[in-house]
């Protein structure tokens, strides 16, 4: 079974910084491209990073592109999200999710991560 | 990267139809077949139902069903049922690995 599980979340003052983790497994985790996804409490969804199988390939949402970072350990089955200089606007929970064919077929139940002072 | 836009709301009745809009532009949905949609209760993560605009994740109804049209792409959801209140959402390829999702509509099953 396909399993994503995060962690990392918590409450982080304005400019502080937090690292998300994401646990797979049920599948061969080097052989699949990965996203970040999050969403603001009652908003929609937003697409943040996009990291490919070997991490020659990663882009950012304009949102946090120079605040946020996304990297992989293929020998863990693990991804990661380091986010800097975070804002009262980046509370939201934050998917783990794998990427299938320009889309996600598999999501992690996500981690709250609440930006405020 | 705007969001794709949606209308807030859509409903019908059990056993009827609703189609929800998914609009983009030129340099996203109008660009590539890589269309997705999504359904979402409360309090839980997004599923997969729909891929490459038209392609159903093996284990989704084929009450649901997808197409594109120029800068528009639509998700129809036939046969309504109960459990199909949700919330949906479609997302697009947008060039240089970046994507973008829409703003979301919520399906009412009256």
């Amino acid at each position: 079974e396909v399993q994503m599980v995060e962690s990392g979340g918590g409450l982080v003052q304005p400019g502080g910084s937090l690292r998300l983790s994401c646990s797979a497994s049920g599948f061969t985790f080097s052989n699949y491209n990965m996203d970040w996804v999050r969403q603001a409490p009652g908003k929609g969804l937003e697409w943040l990073s996009f990291i490919s199988t070997t991490s020659s390939t990663i882009s950012y949402a304009d949102s946090v592109k120079g605040r946020f970072t996304i990297s992989r350990d293929n020998a863990k089955d693990s991804l990661y999200l380091q986010m800097d200089s975070l804002r009262a606007e980046d509370t939201a929970v934050y998917y783990c999710a794998r990427h299938y064919r320009g889309g996600v077929d598999y999501w992690g139940q996500g981690t709250l991560v609440t930006v405020s002072s | 990267q705007s969001a794709l836009t949606q209308p807030p709301s859509a409903s019908g009745s059990p056993g009827q139809s609703v189609t929800i809009s998914c609009t983009g532009t030129s340099s996203d949905v109008g660009a590539y077949n890589y269309v997705s949609w999504y359904q979402q209760h409360p309090g839980k993560a997004p599923k997969l139902m729909i891929y490459e605009v038209t392609k159903r994740p093996s284990g989704v109804p084929d009450r649901f069903s997808g197409s594109k049209s120029g800068n528009t792409a639509s998700l129809t959801v036939s046969g309504l049922q109960a459990e199909d209140e949700a919330d949906y959402y479609c997302s697009s390829y947008a060039d240089s690995y970046n994507y973008v999702f829409g703003t979301g509509t919520k399906v009412t099953v009256l």
